[in-house]
């Protein structure tokens, strides 16, 4: 048990919708990392939220979009949504930014399915 | 997106064989880590390696960061059937974590 949970586990979306996933932090982590995990694939880096900012971004469109609050957990957004967004979504949290010896640890995962 | 080379893809062993598998990168990383994941669930960390050379152990794991900071090993030694899995394997660049291809682990009892 990590401490890092998301919700929720699964959904349904029809292409071109938005959606919504949520994440909260490890208790004294700043740090949220999102992921996306195709089906036999590994882990996908989306972006990095530290301190409620974003701290850097894969290569993933704009229409993916998220937000760190206060109290450090996080969303992701993706907009229109197309059938290749369909993937386990995972969040990872952490201590710090880019301080050496920090480890990313992360929640169950959201399973999305886009009809 | 990139993705680092892991080997094998998958494999079947034994109940107390030892496994060895690795990664490899064209780029150098700052950290190497090790994670496991069953169906359904999130990457839980095995091992964490922080520089060039480290040789760390985890029960009966062991990993290595390789000296050109491109490469990482994990074995695993007498294994039993709760090793079933998928192990990858991710390299550390700044905030950037970037994952294998995954090794798939099927132990026969």
């Amino acid at each position: 048990e990590t401490g890092v949970t998301q919700s929720p586990t699964h959904l349904i979306k029809t292409r071109g919708q938005q959606v919504t996933l949520r994440c909260s932090s490890q208790s004294g982590h700043n740090t949220v990392s999102w992921y996306q995990q195709a089906l036999g694939q590994g882990p996908q880096f989306i972006f990095q939220y530290y301190r409620e900012e974003e701290n850097g971004r894969g290569n993933f469109p704009p229409r993916f979009s998220g937000l760190q609050f206060p109290n450090y957990s996080s969303e992701l957004n993706v907009n229109a949504l197309e059938l290749d967004d369909s993937a386990l979504y995972l969040c990872a949290s952490s201590s710090g930014r880019d301080r050496g010896q920090e480890t990313q640890y992360f929640g169950p995962g959201t399973r999305l399915l886009v009809l | 997106g990139q993705q680092l080379n892991q080997s094998p893809q998958s494999m079947f062993i034994q109940e107390g064989e030892d496994v060895s598998m690795n990664c490899t990168s064209s780029s150098i990383f700052n950290t190497w880590l090790w994670y496991k994941q069953d169906p359904g669930e999130g990457p839980v960390l095995l091992i964490a390696l922080y520089k060039a050379g480290e040789l760390t152990s985890n029960g009966r794991l062991t990993a290595q960061f390789g000296i050109t900071r491109k490469d990482s090993f994990l074995n695993i030694s007498a294994s039993i059937p709760s090793d079933v899995g998928i192990y990858f394997c991710a390299g550390r660049r700044t905030y950037k974590y970037i994952f294998g291809t995954g090794t798939r682990l099927k132990v026969l009892a």
